[in-house]
């Protein structure tokens, strides 16, 4: 099974910074990753499929990098709604496993 | 619009079983996979199963394989995950999430969530 990992597990960032968000796996999977938002008692939503294409809907400040094993999510400039906790998924092959997730909390 | 509703959830003992249904609305039911992702209290996500549209693909993750069965009724529009045997290390928030083809494993709707206690 291909196992996730990211880095960091928790960062506090202020409104207006540049943050990135690394994720690794086991083995080498192309671009078939995949990026979600979950905020607090909510359901994730997904914001970005096949490591860099933007979901319909999702600001242009996400954005997201890589391929083979190593992929990161960047948020050009912190805004107030995005504090959550961010996971990454591959979706190369089942079972389908998420990374541990990255909480982003305000400094 | 495209809406999920997961049902069948609450407190079970150990040993126990639980069958939670999903009835899915707003999309052509049968030309998209579906799988039941779940979350621990306080932890991160973990895909559990997946089932394509027509139903003749089902994947399961290793920790609930042989325990759980995944099924769908494209008639009814509804998806379901029958859990037997369950154990303390299953409760968690159930929830259904919608795939944007038929198996790529890119879930773009999820449903509230169903919560499934194990005691």
């Amino acid at each position: 099974d291909i196992q996730m990992t990211q880095s960091p597990s928790s960062l506090s960032a202020s409104v207006g910074d540049r943050i990135t968000i690394t994720c690794r796996a086991s083995q080498s999977i192309s671009r078939h990753v995949n990026w979600y938002q979950q905020k607090q008692g909510k359901a994730p939503n997904l914001l970005i499929c096949a490591a860099s294409d933007l979901q319909s809907g999702v600001p242009s400040r996400f954005s997201g990098s890589g391929s083979g094993t190593d992929f990161t999510l960047t948020i050009s400039s912190l805004q107030p709604e995005d504090f959550a906790t961010f996971y990454c998924q591959q979706n190369y092959s089942t079972p389908f496993a998420f990374g541990p997730g990255t909480k982003v909390d305000i400094k | 619009e495209v809406h999920l509703l997961e049902s069948g959830g609450g407190l079970v003992q150990p040993g126990g079983s639980l069958r939670l249904s999903c009835a899915a609305s707003g999309f052509t039911f049968r030309t998209h996979a579906l799988s039941w992702v779940r979350q621990a209290p306080g932890k991160g996500l973990e895909w559990v199963s997946g089932i394509s549209g027509s139903g003749g693909s089902i994947y399961y993750a290793g920790s609930v394989k042989g325990r759980f069965t995944i099924s769908r009724d494209n008639s009814k529009n509804t998806l379901y995950l029958q859990m037997n045997n369950l154990r303390a290390e299953d409760t968690a928030v159930y929830y259904c999430a919608k795939d944007d083809t038929n198996y790529g494993g890119n879930f773009d709707y999820w449903g509230q969530g169903i919560l499934v206690t194990v005691s």
